[in-house]
This record gives C-alpha cells, sequence and structure tokens, in this order.
C-alpha cells in the first residue's frame, strides 16, 4: 500500500521569503516521488520527481525537493517565493516494488504568497 | 514534452442529459489512461482506469453506468457522464502515463449541471 500526507491545508509566506510545502510518504519498497502544481480550474503540472540518485532535486520554476529517506518526507522549497507562486501543489508518490502506474495523491496545499 | 488535450474545459448541462469528456495523447501513444474527480478544496479522486481495446476498470464506489469510459484507439479515451445530476458537478482531470515514471495530465474540464 501507498500514502501520502500533505499536514498543512494552507501555507502563507510573504513575498521574497522562503517557502516550504511538507510531504511525507509511506510505501513497502522504494518510492517514486512527485510534486505537481495547479492552477485554478486548471489541470495538474509537472513540477519535479525524485528516481534515484541525488536527494536534492531540483524542477521547474526555481522550486526544489529533498528527498529523505529516514523521514520519509519529500518537502517542497523555494528560497524566494513570489506572488505567482500562488496554487494548490500536490505530493504524489508511487511504489516502485507495485506493478501499477498510478500515483497516489496527497490532499493538496494552497500556497498563498503575499505581496 | 508530452502533451495531453482534454476537452471541454468547461461545460455546463442541464439535469437528465449526458455529457461527453474526451481526453487525447497529442504526440505519444497512451494505451492506458486515468480518470480523476476533483471536489474542492479536496485532492483528486481516481474514478477509473481506462484501457485501449477493452473494458475499463473502475475503483470501488464508482458507477460503471453512470460514468460511461470508452477507450477507442490509442490517443483518445472518453468519460461520459449519463443521466447527470447537480451532485455531478465537479472538476474532472484525466491522465495518461509516458513510461514508467512520467504521467501527463489534461488541463480539466469543469461539469456543471443544472
Amino acid at each position: 500500500a501507498q500514502s501520502v500526507a500533505q499536514p498543512e491545508d494552507q501555507v502563507n509566506v510573504a513575498e521574497g521569503n522562503p517557502l516550504t510545502v511538507k510531504c511525507t510518504y509511506s510505501v513497502s519498497g522504494n518510492p517514486y516521488l512527485f510534486w505537481y502544481v495547479q492552477y485554478p480550474n486548471r489541470g495538474l503540472q509537472f513540477l519535479l520527481k525524485y528516481i534515484t540518485g541525488d536527494n536534492l532535486v531540483k524542477g521547474s520554476y526555481g522550486f526544489e525537493a529533498e528527498f529523505n529517506k529516514s523521514q520519509t518526507s519529500f518537502h517542497l522549497k523555494k528560497p524566494s517565493a513570489l506572488v505567482s507562486d500562488s496554487a494548490l501543489y500536490f505530493c504524489a508518490v508511487r511504489d516502485r516494488a507495485g506493478g501499477s502506474y498510478i500515483p497516489t495523491f496527497g490532499r493538496g496545499t494552497s500556497l498563498i504568497v503575499h505581496p | 514534452g508530452a502533451v495531453v488535450s482534454q476537452h471541454p474545459s468547461r461545460v455546463i448541462c442541464k439535469s437528465g442529459t449526458s455529457v461527453k469528456i474526451e481526453c487525447r495523447s497529442l504526440d505519444f501513444q497512451a494505451t492506458t489512461m486515468f480518470w480523476y474527480r476533483q471536489f474542492p478544496k479536496q485532492s483528486l479522486m481516481l474514478m477509473a482506469t481506462s484501457n485501449e481495446g477493452s473494458k475499463a476498470t473502475y475503483e470501488q464506489g464508482v458507477e460503471k453506468d453512470k460514468f460511461l469510459i470508452n477507450h477507442a484507439s490509442l490517443t483518445l479515451s472518453t468519460l461520459t457522464v449519463t443521466s447527470a445530476h447537480p451532485e455531478d458537478s465537479s472538476f474532472y482531470i484525466c491522465s495518461a502515463p509516458a513510461g514508467v515514471t512520467e504521467a501527463f495530465f489534461g488541463q480539466g474540464t469543469r461539469l456543471t449541471v443544472v
């Protein structure tokens, strides 16, 4: 079984400040991990993924995420937030050991960046 | 990169009518597509997996006769909401895997049943 937890419904940050959106996961084997962003009334856009290798993954729009196996976490970060980063962010996991292509999504975290 | 096109982006229909939503993979072949439903401020709920040339696999609790899925070609899957009711109003998103680790999403369809 695979699951994802995004403990925060909403994250508020001032423009220019660093941001973190939290994600923890649970899989029986090793994970594939993903972050997606969703703007209002739009589909999901891929930000970044962790497959293997370097624990620090860099993605689109200046976002990065760090895979921490011991803490089973994959927090999304950005050094300096922009107002345009305000959106809904989803973490997703897929167990490498499973035969399914279907990821499990977290419930989403609404990021609000204040001017 | 790979693109999944979903149409229409918005649709308003009368209660009792049927609505068809299309999902196309534009530059790759998708033998499998996923259909999700998203409620306001909630995560994506997987409704069904469509398989090209065979029957769709529905998740528990999803009515097969209500949500008809057809995957007639390697680039097109359709979701038809039959005899729509206001409680079917939602945001529907399709997704197609491309390779072992990639998944591409359509733009979503906002369905409003009045």
